[in-house]
């Protein structure tokens, strides 16, 4: 029961913005938006997170809509090293598990 | 940077046998989980820990599983009768008692069965 939904891949060229876009249409009010993302076959690795209001921190950018209803993670300027698979989550604030889906492969290119 | 170290990175064993896995989570984190990842697939949650007992677990976490704190600090994983579906990566994090803290992962333990 996937709660989000992520373009399969993107490429994006290296030192421009990677802009990738997240449908979570049946959020409800106490959950959050997550971004993970996963470099080859490494554990996990958290991104950034936001309940309404946008947020960035060093490594990316949030950007929610008003409605909630869907959400964009700005990598501001893409390294080769960015390549990976970006998960992005919805969870409520008392579920303390995160489900992953399928995610976006994003291939960074020079 | 405090991070979740687990051991082995690679265990190759026989069908039947059992495995421990084992984790290091972060040393004030208050929430311990194993996740899986058969090789192309999602990465699947299989158990949640929390004050010395499973708080929440996956279909996938069967009477085959079991997790333990034994002594504080680590934080296992054990397969008592590993089957070729068990093959995966396998996953442990960790979580403060923020709401909305995030779960730091770790590297991650290739279980290989024959």
């Amino acid at each position: 029961d996937a709660k989000t939904t992520q373009p399969p891949s993107m490429d994006c060229a290296e030192g421009r913005a990677a802009n990738l876009p997240c449908n979570h249409s049946t959020i409800s009010g106490n959950e959050y938006v997550y971004w993970y993302r996963q470099i080859h076959s490494q554990g996990p690795q958290y991104i950034i997170h936001g309940l309404k209001n946008n947020e960035t921190n060093e490594m990316a950018s949030l950007i929610i809509t008003e409605d909630r209803k869907s959400s964009t993670l700005i990598l501001p300027h893409a390294t080769l090293r960015d390549t990976a698979v970006y998960y992005c989550i919805v969870r409520s604030f008392n579920d303390y598990k995160l489900s992953f889906g399928a995610g976006t492969t994003v291939t960074v290119r020079a | 940077e405090p991070e979740v170290t687990q051991t082995p990175s690679h265990q190759v064993t026989q069908m039947g046998q059992e495995v421990i896995l084992r984790c290091v989570p972060i040393s004030n984190h208050l929430y311990f989980y194993w996740y899986r990842q058969i090789l192309g697939q999602k990465v699947e949650f299989l158990v949640s820990f929390y004050n010395n007992e499973i708080s929440e677990k996956s279909e996938i976490f069967d009477d085959q599983f079991s997790v333990e704190r034994p002594d504080g600090s680590n934080f296992t994983l054990k397969i008592r009768s590993t089957k070729l579906e068990d093959s995966a990566m396998y996953f442990c994090a960790s979580k403060s008692g923020s709401d909305t803290g995030e779960l730091f992962f770790g590297e991650g333990s290739r279980l290989t069965v024959l």
